[in-house]
């Protein structure tokens, strides 16, 4: 079974601090990715990465850094909370060569509140 | 920017009628196309990929139409268990470019 999984299930920060969001998969896979889902806006596209060290912004990466050290694990940063960051967080992964060949897998999302 | 369209709904239907959802998507080089399930709380998970021809897996018949770029998604004989939202999602191009997720159209099946 592929598995992702992320670091927290929930987070609760203060505005202004240094968020560190983790993401782990277990199937080799070389692409990772991070989305935030809020009602109505339905899942956006922050940063994705095809290889280990290599990251490209996706939709909305203002506001966010990204880090790929391992091949396993891809993680997210907030370098400034702000309130406008509480939202669900999901990873993904999925093998590399035409994404529409490959079924993207989801972590089970952060719940991250900024007060 | 909309690439991917969907109603939002949400559609409330009884117990065994049929329901279908509608797509449309703007890129008309897009490649490939696929019905996402999210569950209340939980991750997006595949439920299928759409087929030129057209594609049935039980209940669910996903149909593609390139010419007027719509994806269709329907589910016969609903069951309480297929409450929950139905993402459409698009392959833009013929790179490994990222999926283009719409934003889920929410169905709740009532007893």
């Amino acid at each position: 079974d592929v598995k992702v999984t992320q670091s927290s299930r929930y987070l609760v920060k203060r505005t202004g601090e240094k968020v560190f969001l983790e993401c782990v998969q277990d199937m080799d896979h070389e692409n990772m990715f991070w989305y935030r889902q809020d009602p109505g806006l339905g899942l956006r596209l922050i940063y994705f990465s095809y290889d280990v060290k290599m990251k490209e912004k996706g939709d909305i990466p203002e506001g966010y850094s990204v880090s790929r050290e391992k091949k396993e694990r891809f993680s997210l940063i907030l370098e400034s909370a702000s309130t406008n960051q509480t939202s669900m967080y999901l990873c993904a992964s999925n093998p590399s060569g035409r994404s529409s060949y490959n079924e993207q897998f989801f972590g089970p999302g952060t719940r991250l509140t900024v007060l | 920017r909309k690439e991917v369209e969907q109603d939002p709904g949400p559609f409330n239907v009884p117990e065994g009628a049929t329901v279908a959802f509608n797509c449309t998507y703007s890129n008309s080089a897009s490649q490939s196309f696929f019905w996402y399930r999210q569950d209340c709380r939980k991750e997006p998970k595949l439920l299928m990929s759409v087929y030129s021809s057209g594609n049935e897996d039980g209940r669910f018949t996903a149909q593609l139409n390139r010419a007027s770029q719509y994806i269709s998604l329907l589910i016969r004989d609903s069951k309480l268990s297929d409450s929950a939202t139905y993402l459409c999602v698009v392959d833009p191009s013929s790179g490994n470019t990222p999926l283009v997720f719409g934003k889920g159209t929410r169905l709740s099946v009532i007893a």
